[in-house]
């Protein structure tokens, strides 16, 4: 069982708004702002999209917003576009671990 | 720029270790960090461990205490990992990936390694 929890799937059309949620506890989400996001597509490697909960790399698109509140941090993709179909998977920093990913959600474009 | 380049896909019987490579290029490979994580297939990501270049200091999973070793060679810029005694659950795609000092997120990452154990 993953530490952090993520929906096994959402589902968008293209130009609408979606948003991944990631729970996790008091012991990583809730104790650091070290959130980070990857977009994964089949046999690829991840890519960073989101850092410090709501950092973007350079180059990656202003479509992709991140946010937290308590233990629950989210990642927003608006403008649906057919490319965002991908895994997505939240890490996090942990007292414990250190290190916790998420169990993925797959994202489709309807 | 910034990459990391794994060695290619490893196929090996239960018992046995395997030695995956990351050649990194574009950064000063011992500022960094370099972590592993793992991919089961059809799974999500595991964090594995990491290695401080400069100190060879390395954090490892829980799971994998005792079974695996980190290391580094800075002359030629590459980081290894070496799982032992391995089983069939440890059939995965093995990832490296870089941390920036003072930073906790994971970029670049290496193309992957597959392992495959099998009998």
């Amino acid at each position: 069982q993953s530490a952090l929890t993520q929906p096994a799937s959402v589902s968008g059309s293209p130009g609408q708004s979606i948003t991944i949620s990631c729970t996790g506890t008091s012991s990583d989400i809730g104790a650091f702002n070290y959130v980070s996001w990857y977009q994964q597509h089949p046999g690829k490697a991840p890519k960073l999209m989101i850092y410090d909960v709501s950092n973007r790399p350079s180059g990656v698109s202003n479509r992709f917003s991140g946010s937290k509140s308590g233990t629950t941090a989210s990642l927003t993709i608006s403008g649906l576009q057919a490319e965002d179909e991908a895994d997505y998977y939240c890490s996090s920093y942990t007292i414990t671990s250190p290190w916790v990913f998420g169990g993925g959600t797959k994202l489709t474009v309807l | 720029q910034v990459q990391l380049v794994q060695s290619e896909a490893e196929v090996k019987r239960p018992g046995a270790s395997v030695k995956v490579s990351c050649r990194a290029s574009g950064y000063s490979f011992t500022d960094d960090y370099i972590h592993w994580v793992r991919q089961a297939p059809g799974k999500g990501l595991e964090w594995v461990g990491r290695i401080n270049h400069k100190s060879g200091g390395t954090n490892y999973a829980q799971k994998f205490q005792g079974r695996m070793i980190l290391t580094s060679d800075t002359s030629i810029n590459t980081a290894y990992m070496e799982l032992r005694r391995l089983r069939s659950d440890d059939t995965a795609t093995y990832y490296c990936a870089r941390v920036t000092v003072g930073t906790t997120c994971f970029d670049p990452w290496g193309q992957g390694t597959p392992v495959t154990v099998s009998s």
